[in-house]
């Protein structure tokens, strides 16, 4: 079946640190790979997409690359900010004749002190 | 941007009640969904559409039903609530391969 692992949080970092979230996966044919944000009291939001192998999703100073040899789409970032404390999900999407859906893992809190 | 939605950010209902969530995207998405968030279970899929009146159950179908009368439109609706269906519920849009689109999200309270 498919799947998406994530690592457990709450991740705890200082300001101006550097971030990775770990993020493995288990599909069936190609998938498309992504990052989506929540934000307290908010819905999800696209963070970075990655469509096939080697490809690097980036926006906002974060940045994931699609690794088909580790089945993997870890998250980055150089130097976070206070701002970036959310709930970030990884997910990937399996497409049947053209359909897309999204299968998403646990999520990963993210807190940022000053 | 596309803009889904809900009509209710927090609703408390009572054991038994029939409840609907109502949600509404304009930008003339074909697919539509609703799912259910819960702490360490992260999203998972309720129901979803494809077109107007189409539905298919996603992985978590039992003690839910949805209609979709019109294209922008898609209710989730609880027959009889039951206090284990207190959760975030999360509607999203989409169009083929373009990613979704979610909702602010209704936070369901059943007592």
């Amino acid at each position: 079946g498919n799947s998406v692992t994530q690592m457990e949080g709450p991740v705890t970092l200082s300001e101006e640190a550097f971030l990775t979230i770990n993020c493995t996966y288990t599909a069936t044919g190609y998938p498309s790979l992504f990052w989506y944000v929540q934000y307290p009291g908010e819905g999800l939001q696209l963070l970075l997409k990655a469509t096939k192998a080697d490809d690097k999703g980036s926006n906002k100073g974060f940045e994931a690359t699609y690794r088909k040899e580790t089945t993997s789409f870890h998250l980055e970032k150089g130097s976070v900010q206070v701002s970036d404390s959310a709930v970030y999900f990884c997910a990937l999407s399996v497409s049947n004749t053209g359909f897309q859906k999204l299968v998403f893992g646990t999520g990963t809190r993210l807190l940022v002190s000053p | 941007d596309v803009k889904v939605t809900q009509s209710s950010r927090y609703l408390v209902k009572r054991t038994g009640e029939k409840v609907f969530l109502e949600c509404v995207q304009d930008m003339d998405h074909e697919n539509m969904f609703w799912y259910r968030q819960d702490p360490g279970l992260g999203l998972r899929l309720i129901y979803f559409s494809y077109d107007v009146k189409m539905k298919e159950k996603g992985d978590i179908p039992e003690g839910y039903s949805v209609s979709r009368e019109k294209k922008e439109r898609f209710s989730l609706i609880l027959e009889s609530a039951s206090t284990n269906q207190t959760s975030m519920y999360l509607c999203a849009s989409s169009w083929q391969g373009y990613g979704y689109t979610f909702g602010s999200g209704t936070r369901l309270t059943v007592v």
